[in-house]
């Protein structure tokens, strides 16, 4: 099966701060690629996608960055609040399947 | 995500019992999915429906079995429970190119 795996289990920053999470896939046939945020008792929740013809892709606070010669994939969240205390995960696939990470737990420090 | 409700949101069980997960969604996508979640592990596949018709086994599909009664309805079924397959089970649709959405998910134990 595909290897989808995160750098970091746990991360916690301070509220204001920028957060960082990544993600390493291994299969270079993905072209589809999706950011997950779980809380605690609920299911994921889309939260920005990005496919391979793009390296860069913003929505509300967060970035998502695809580098795809070292399959790479990093989701940048600004100004983070408590709300983004979560485990966020990645998911890679060709639109008929996905391969999802494990998940880093953020924990925003008030 | 209320367009995806799942029924029980809990659920306890013994060994040997059988039990039915319940899917449904509003969202109007043909593509339904199940799949389970245990710590540790990502999100597994364990079977997928593109349409009414079209039921296909994912990655671990030995001890569960499908049904899709209707484009908005997806039942899992575990024909004999046991124990390691206590786990959260979440249901997903997707319209692609878009990407899935998820259900609230099913806490299932299996004593």
């Amino acid at each position: 099966g595909e290897s989808v795996g995160l750098h970091l289990p746990t991360l916690s920053v301070q509220e204001g701060d920028n957060s960082i999470i990544n993600c390493a896939y291994s299969n270079s046939a993905s072209d589809y690629f999706i950011w997950y945020k779980q809380e605690s008792g609920k299911g994921p929740q889309f939260i920005i996608d990005i496919r391979s013809n793009m390296d860069k892709r913003q929505g509300q606070r967060v970035t998502v960055l695809l580098n795809k010669t070292v399959k790479h994939l990093s989701l940048q969240i600004a100004a983070t609040q408590p709300g983004d205390s979560a485990v966020y995960f990645c998911a890679e696939g060709t639109g008929n399947q996905f391969y999802f990470g494990t998940g880093t737990s953020l924990t925003v420090i008030p | 995500d209320a367009d995806v409700t799942q029924t029980p949101r809990n659920r306890i069980t013994k060994t040997g019992k059988r039990i039915m997960l319940e899917c449904s969604q509003t969202k109007g996508h043909d593509r339904m999915y199940w799949y389970r979640q245990d710590p540790g592990l990502g999100l597994r596949l364990i079977y997928y429906s593109f349409d009414v018709k079209d039921i296909n086994k994912g990655e671990i599909s030995d001890g569960y079995s499908v049904s899709r009664q209707a484009q908005a309805k997806f039942s899992l079924s575990l024909e004999s429970a046991i124990p390691n397959q206590t786990a959260l089970y979440f249901c997903a649709t997707s319209d692609p190119p878009r990407p899935q959405y998820f259900g609230p998910g099913t806490r299932l134990l299996v004593l």
